[in-house]
């Protein structure tokens, strides 16, 4: 198993640009989440998804569009991108089995906007 | 939504020390709280995590525990070595396990 597979690693785009961060899972995992992640801020939610085809917005979700057409994939879009959203940027995918609980984290998309 | 604060920001011990995180969480409803390491440019790493339905879990040098009346838990770490040093989060999920809120790290430095 690859586990959860983030592309690009690394991304520089200009002001207004868009783009398409990927991620994909082989766990066949229910659950898939993106975070943000800035200095001295944590690890905050942007959008989540608990199947294939339902998305619903996490904590900051300005800026970001989601879609979950299969299990294996939860791509995060950026429309216009801003420098306020240079981050490192995790997908995640997780289980609920019987009580029993699993996150699996990618390993990051580096973005800078600017 | 759920809020989890973290304590202390930053914590410096000597190698063979043991260290100590706080957290605190507004949500009743919260049942899950995981602990992840985080090395530079590195990925979160699950180290422990802990149900509502336990009061304490050890994994050797690493132990957590809850108190849910309080509404806080606590990573203990052990006969510390420079190798522990990271970034820790604590996070809580409301049994939903698909919206982890995280804490906002400590940074840990294990001095030699």
């Amino acid at each position: 198993n690859a586990g959860v597979t983030q592309t690009p690693k690394f991304q520089v785009l200009k002001t207004g640009q868009s783009m398409t961060l990927q991620c994909a899972q082989d766990m066949n995992h229910e659950y898939m989440s993106w975070y943000r992640q800035d200095p001295g801020m944590g690890l905050r939610l942007i959008h989540y998804s608990v199947g294939a085809g339902i998305t619903d917005q996490g904590e900051v979700p300005n800026g970001y569009n989601v879609s979950r057409s299969t299990t294996e994939d939860f791509p995060l879009r950026l429309l216009s991108a801003a420098p306020s959203q240079t981050s490192v940027y995790f997908c995640a995918s997780s289980y609920s089995i019987r009580g029993d609980y699993g996150y699996t984290f990618g390993s990051g998309t580096r973005l800078t906007v600017v | 939504g759920e809020n989890v604060e973290q304590h202390p920001s930053t914590l410096s011990v000597q190698e063979g020390d043991s260290a100590v995180i706080k957290c605190t969480y507004s949500d009743s409803a919260s049942n899950y709280f995981p602990w992840y390491k985080q090395e530079l440019g590195k990925r979160p790493q699950l180290i422990i995590d802990i149900r509502s339905n336990v009061g304490e879990k050890k994994d050797q040098r690493i132990a957590v525990t809850l108190n849910k009346t309080a509404k806080h838990f606590s990573l203990h770490i052990t006969e510390t070595q420079p190798e522990d040093s990271a970034v820790y989060f604590c996070a809580a999920d409301i049994s939903s396990n698909y919206k982890l809120t995280f804490g906002k790290g400590t940074l840990l430095t294990v001095n030699p």
